[in-house]
């Protein structure tokens, strides 16, 4: 049984940073891509970037490109997503998704429970 | 990149047959065959019924189906039950090599 596990919700300040993890138990970890999809509060789903380890490439949205990295360690069978100088519009839930290990990574069948990161001053 | 576009709102009764539209470009739902649906009930993740244009997940009821026509994807839900009250969304990879959601589209069950 596949699951991923997401930390706990944050509460960050305008311009600080926030780093979410996402670790998998069940089935291979490296076999497989992890990206990062957000939902602000009553919007749509929002993919920010995936990786897929065993390939070793990550790719961004541009509207994240430069702000957001995205990491695996594969001795955890864990993923992290770090955004940066955060503002009020980066206040959503942050989902990490599995899909395939095979470029494109393209459909997610698997998903954390989701963090919230609300950003106030 | 400017989300897929979907209807903000459909309904039907129980039983009947709808279907949600997504369009895009040729640089994404016309250009590849990875065009993805997901329902997500409130509070809840988003769960995937549709990849790569057609196919259906292990589990996923043969009620829901996925086709393309040109710049367009479709998702049809026949026998339409209550449970199946919730937001649909699509995606989309795209020459950009990034992945595109629609905006999403709220399905009422009368």
């Amino acid at each position: 049984q596949v699951q991923l596990v997401q930390s706990g919700d944050e509460v960050k300040r305008p311009g600080s940073s926030v780093k979410v993890s996402c670790k998998a138990s069940g089935g291979t970890f490296s076999g497989y891509g992890i990206s990062w999809v957000r939902q602000a509060p009553g919007h749509g789903l929002e993919w920010m970037g995936g990786i897929i380890p065993v390939l070793g490439s990550a790719e961004f949205s541009p509207k994240f490109q430069g702000r957001v990295t995205i990491t695996t360690d594969k001795s955890t069978r864990t993923a992290f997503m770090d955004l940066r100088s955060l503002t009020s519009d980066d206040t959503a839930v942050y989902y990490c998704a599995r899909g395939p290990g095979t470029y494109p990574s393209n459909y997610f069948d698997y998903w954390g429970q989701g963090t919230l990161v609300t950003v106030a001053s | 990149q400017s989300a897929l576009t979907q209807p903000a709102s459909v309904s039907g009764s129980p039983g009947q047959s709808i279907t949600i539209s997504c369009t895009g470009t040729s640089s994404d739902i016309g250009g590849y065959n990875y065009v993805s649906w997901y329902q997500q009930h409130p509070g809840k993740a988003p769960k995937v019924l549709i990849f790569e244009v057609s196919n259906r997940p292990s589990g996923i009821s043969n009620r829901f189906s996925g086709s393309r026509s040109g710049n367009t994807a479709s998702l049809t839900i026949s026998g339409l039950q209550a449970e199946d009250e919730a937001d649909y969304y699509c995606s989309s990879f795209t020459s950009s090599t990034t992945l595109l959601f629609g905006g999403g589209t709220k399905l009422t069950v009368l």
